[in-house]
């Protein structure tokens, strides 16, 4: 199993400003994933972060709000850009399994709550 | 219809006794299935796969019926330390980026 660690594991935002969410997995890994989950909702994926190459973003996240780093296959950036209370919310990065058993492996999450 | 829909209950219940929880999905032409466990505050965890003849891992069984397009999964002899947040999981398709998951079903198990 992957061991994924995410920091920071909470925080308090002003609007208007930035925040970057690493993850650091303890294998390589090809893709990574960011998913966030509001209160109340289901996981929602934002993007997939691949290893040389721009993250693809799903349907209603886009790369100005999210911009996602990938500069190796052991990490990867999240950050949350011009922030609103909108964007309060637990954020996930996740990797698949090695074993192609479509098992998904996340790390603690950040709990973010702009203001 | 939603495409991944759970009862949020929450379901309390007392030691030892046995819950089932359903979930309904939309597409059917979905094509792999999982629970998770979300404890309070906590990632998700892979609890198990579903398949279709259905399958146990100890007091978990799962079940799959395609034709009414909905997974169970039941917990018989239930612990305190089931108590969590069970979300269930479709893929419409092979890859990771389909997967959809519901919002969760809370289980309150009480002494």
């Amino acid at each position: 199993s992957a061991v994924i660690s995410q920091k920071p594991s909470r925080d308090i935002c002003q609007r208007g400003t930035s925040l970057t969410i690493q993850c650091q997995v303890d294998s390589q890994v090809t893709m990574m994933f960011w998913y966030r989950q509001q209160p109340g909702q289901s996981l929602t994926l934002i993007a997939t972060a691949n290893q040389g190459s721009e993250a693809t973003y799903e349907s209603g996240f886009v790369i100005d709000k999210f911009p996602i780093s990938r500069p190796n296959l052991t990490f990867s950036t999240l950050t949350v850009s011009n922030m609103s209370p909108e964007d309060s919310s637990i954020y996930l990065c996740s990797v698949e399994d090695q074993g192609g058993r479509e098992k998904l492996f996340f790390g603690s999450g950040t709990q973010l709550s702009v203001l | 219809r939603k495409e991944v829909e759970q009862d949020p209950g929450p379901f309390n219940v007392p030691e030892g006794a046995t819950v089932a929880f359903n979930c309904t999905y939309s597409n059917s032409a979905s094509q792999s299935f999982f629970w998770y466990r979300q404890d309070c505050r906590k990632e998700p965890k892979l609890l198990m796969s579903v398949y279709s003849s259905g399958n146990e891992d100890g007091r978990f069984t799962a079940q799959l019926n395609r034709a009414s397009q909905y997974i169970s999964l039941l917990i018989r002899d239930s612990k305190l330390s089931d108590s969590a947040t069970y979300l269930c999981v479709v893929n419409k398709d092979s890859g990771y980026s389909t997967l959809t998951f519901g919002k969760g079903t809370m289980l309150l198990v009480s002494p």
